[in-house]
């Protein structure tokens, strides 16, 4: 089975600039999560969707953070302006659907620098 | 607010050692219970996983103690090798509408010794 798969996977961009993160999940997962991880700390969720339905965003920072998922597979994150505290490990994960607390795979990741 | 306090941030145990790392939450909705291995450039991977009806989880060398009462949870990794060396993440959900959100602990990086 292959895994989540994001990208690019390092991307360096000065503040005020913009930036677009793509994923796409594990095939046949509907429920598709973007967390960020600042270093040194957990991961936190951004936006949840089911298929390409928003289930909570509520911790999105809305002013500068868009996401969506077109046909309920491959999702993009963008930050419009980025700010030098965006700088973080932006992660997808994935799985079967909102019960499925077992499937729940994350991909690798994009490291996002903001100078 | 911290929902989950993860304790130590860092651990240095000698091969065959056993590895505790500790975890306290707040909300007693969480039902939910995982914890998260991570190795460098990589993304957090399932360990192992206990739901608040039972006290304890054993899947090889991991164990997950749970304490419902003290609203703790602790990962305990018996001889630990050198290969376990990587961040360790405690979580915890509720699963309810929006189900499976995870808040995670700010992690514990575990360095194995030979």
């Amino acid at each position: 089975e292959a895994g989540v798969a994001q990208s690019p996977r390092y991307k360096i961009i000065e503040k005020r600039q913009s930036v677009a993160f793509w994923c796409n999940p594990i095939s046949g997962h509907a429920t598709l999560y973007w967390y960020q991880q600042i270093l040194g700390q957990g991961p936190k969720l951004l936006i949840q969707f089911q298929n390409n339905g928003v289930v909570d965003d509520s911790q999105l920072p809305k002013d500068r953070f868009s996401a969506e998922r077109l046909k309920g597979v491959d999702s993009t994150l963008k930050i419009q302006p980025a700010k030098l505290e965006d700088s973080a490990v932006y992660l997808c994960a994935s799985s079967l659907d909102l019960g499925q607390g077992y499937g729940y795979t994350f991909g690798s990741g994009t490291r996002l620098t903001v100078v | 607010q911290q929902q989950v306090k993860q304790s130590p941030q860092s651990l240095i145990v000698q091969k065959g050692g056993i590895s505790i790392i500790n975890c306290a939450y707040e909300n007693t909705a969480f039902d939910y219970f995982p914890w998260y291995q991570q190795f460098p450039g990589k993304g957090p991977a399932l360990l192992i996983a206990i739901r608040p009806d039972v006290s304890e989880k054993k899947e090889g060398r991991f164990t997950i103690s749970f304490n419902k009462s003290a609203k703790q949870f602790s990962l305990h990794i018996m001889d630990s090798q050198p290969g376990d060396s990587a961040t360790y993440f405690c979580a915890a959900s509720t699963s309810g509408a929006g189900s499976y959100q995870l808040t995670f602990g700010k992690g514990t990086k575990l360095s194995v010794i030979p």
